[in-house]
C-alpha cells in the first residue's frame, strides 16, 4: 500500500531563513510521481512540482528546490531565504503508475514571521 | 485560462438533508477528481471521472456519490447528511487521465 509520511506537523522560521520540509514516502511500485503541493489559508490546493520515480535529478525553481533520493524514499522541499507569503500548508503526495488519485501527507504548517 | 471552480463556496446543512457540489473544470481538462479534507483524516479521494464514467472511488459510504457530464463538469451529492461530513471538499482537473491535478477553491460543507 501507498504511504506518504510528513513527521514536521509544523515549522516555524524568521523571514529570510531557509526550511527543508521533509517528505517520506512508501510503495511497492517501481513507477510512481511525486507532488507538492501549498495550500494558503484561502485553501486551494497550489502545484508546486511533479517528479517521476525514473528522474532523480534535483529542480530548483527560483527559491525553491527538490531533493529526491529514492535510496531513502525522500522527496525533500527547500525554501530559500523564505518570506512571509510562504507561510502556507504543504503537502507531498503520491500516485502510482496507472492510477491517478494522489496520496497525501498530512501536511506541514510553514509559519513565517517577520 | 481560467481555473477550476466550485460553486457553492460554503454551505451549512443539517443532518440527515442532502447536498449537491458543483465543479467546472479547467477549460479543455477531461478528468475529475474529488477529495475531502478533515483536521482529522487529512485528505482522502473520494472519486475520479473521466468521460462520464467513474474509473476510480475511494473507500466511502454510498452516501456518496457522483458523476460527470459530456461538457466534463462534475457534481457530487451526499445524501443523509453527518455531522462527520463536515470538511472542505476539493475538486481537482486534469487534462487527462494520469496527469497533474489542478484544484479548484473548494466547498466548505458545515452540518450542523
Amino acid at each position: 500500500a501507498q504511504k506518504v509520511t510528513q513527521a514536521q506537523t509544523e515549522i516555524s522560521v524568521v523571514e529570510k531563513e531557509d526550511v527543508t520540509l521533509d517528505c517520506v514516502y512508501e510503495t511497492r511500485d517501481t513507477t510512481y510521481y511525486l507532488f507538492w503541493y501549498k495550500q494558503p489559508p484561502s485553501g486551494e490546493l497550489v502545484f508546486l512540482i511533479r517528479r517521476n520515480s525514473f528522474d532523480e535529478q534535483n529542480e530548483i525553481s527560483g527559491r525553491y528546490s527538490w531533493n529526491f533520493q529514492k535510496s531513502t524514499s525522500s522527496f525533500n522541499f527547500t525554501i530559500t531565504a523564505s518570506q512571509v507569503v510562504d507561510s502556507a500548508v504543504y503537502f507531498c503526495a503520491l500516485s502510482e503508475e496507472g492510477n491517478t488519485p494522489l496520496v497525501f501527507g498530512k501536511g506541514t504548517r510553514l509559519s513565517v514571521i517577520a | 485560462k481560467a481555473g477550476v471552480t466550485q460553486t457553492p463556496r460554503y454551505l451549512i446543512k443539517t443532518r440527515g438533508q442532502q447536498v449537491t457540489l458543483s465543479c467546472s473544470p479547467i477549460s479543455g481538462h477531461r478528468s475529475v477528481s474529488w477529495y475531502q479534507q478533515t483536521p482529522g483524516q487529512g485528505l482522502q479521494f473520494l472519486f475520479e471521472y473521466f468521460s462520464e464514467t467513474q474509473r476510480n472511488k475511494g473507500n466511502f459510504p454510498g452516501r456518496f456519490s457522483g458523476r460527470q457530464f459530456s461538457n466534463s463538469r462534475s457534481e457530487m451529492n451526499v445524501s443523509t447528511l453527518e455531522l462527520g461530513d463536515s470538511a472542505l471538499y476539493l475538486c481537482a482537473s486534469s487534462p487527462e487521465l494520469l496527469e497533474t491535478q489542478y484544484f479548484g477553491p473548494g466547498t466548505r460543507l458545515l452540518v450542523l
